[in-house]
């Protein structure tokens, strides 16, 4: 059992470049979410997915975009890297319902643009 | 909007109790929780609460919530240099689904 794999674990882009963060979960999770990590600010959510098919914005949307076309799998897309996406980008799951539904994270994705 | 506040930096010595503080204020957040993340790893959680309840104990770990005050602790006891790592506390707004927003996290030195 894998959890949340992420890849790659470390990516160099340059200003303008594009790219694909890869995640997925063996724990048949109906919601996925990507967070990037900032210095002093937390986590901020960028998009997230209640199933396969259905995606939304989080709090930080603008220059990423998601699909979600199984189950299993949630990439998050840069469309036109900025230096202001460097960041540390964690994908996370767990089920849907009314319980606690504590996310599981992945390692995380380490981005540096320049 | 929900905003989490944390202290940003706690120093203990080895052996010590650690609290780490954590203010929210969406008053319809069902879910608190506490993260752990060691250098270079992900986010594994430490604990939760339900919003009904105002303290919950697992082995070193006590977390205390004041629901009025919208107040959120996480005490560990008898603080180990393992437990060196940064503490995110979140919480789940009512009504957000599994969103979670989490504080800038604090940051736990344990000196031996």
């Amino acid at each position: 059992n894998a959890g949340v794999t992420q890849t790659p674990k470390f990516q160099v882009l340059k200003t303008g470049q594009s790219m694909t963060l890869q995640c997925a979960q063996d724990m048949n999770h109906e919601y996925m979410s990507w967070y990037r990590q900032d210095p002093g600010m937390g986590l901020r959510l960028i998009h997230y997915s209640v199933g396969a098919g259905i995606t939304d914005q989080g709090e930080v949307p603008n220059g990423y975009n998601v699909s979600r076309s199984t189950t299993e799998d949630f990439p998050l897309r840069l469309l036109s890297a900025a230096p202001s996406q460097t960041s540390v980008y964690f994908c996370a799951s767990t089920m849907t319902g009314t319980g606690a539904n504590v996310l599981t994270f992945g390692a995380g994705s380490r981005l540096t643009v320049l | 909007g929900e905003d989490v506040e944390q202290s940003l930096f706690l120093s203990v010595r080895e052996g010590d109790s650690s609290v780490i503080n954590c203010t929210y204020t969406d008053s319809s957040s069902t879910y608190l929780y506490w993260y752990k993340q060691e250098p270079g790893a992900g986010l594994q959680l430490l604990t939760y609460i339900f919003s009904n309840m105002d303290m919950k104990q697992d082995q070193r770990l006590t977390v205390l919530l004041n629901k009025k005050d919208k107040h959120l602790s996480l005490r560990i006891a008898d603080t180990q240099t393992g437990d060196s790592a940064i503490y995110f506390c979140a919480e789940r707004p009512g009504g957000y689904g599994n969103k979670l927003v989490f504080g800038a996290g604090t940051i736990l030195r344990v000196k031996s």
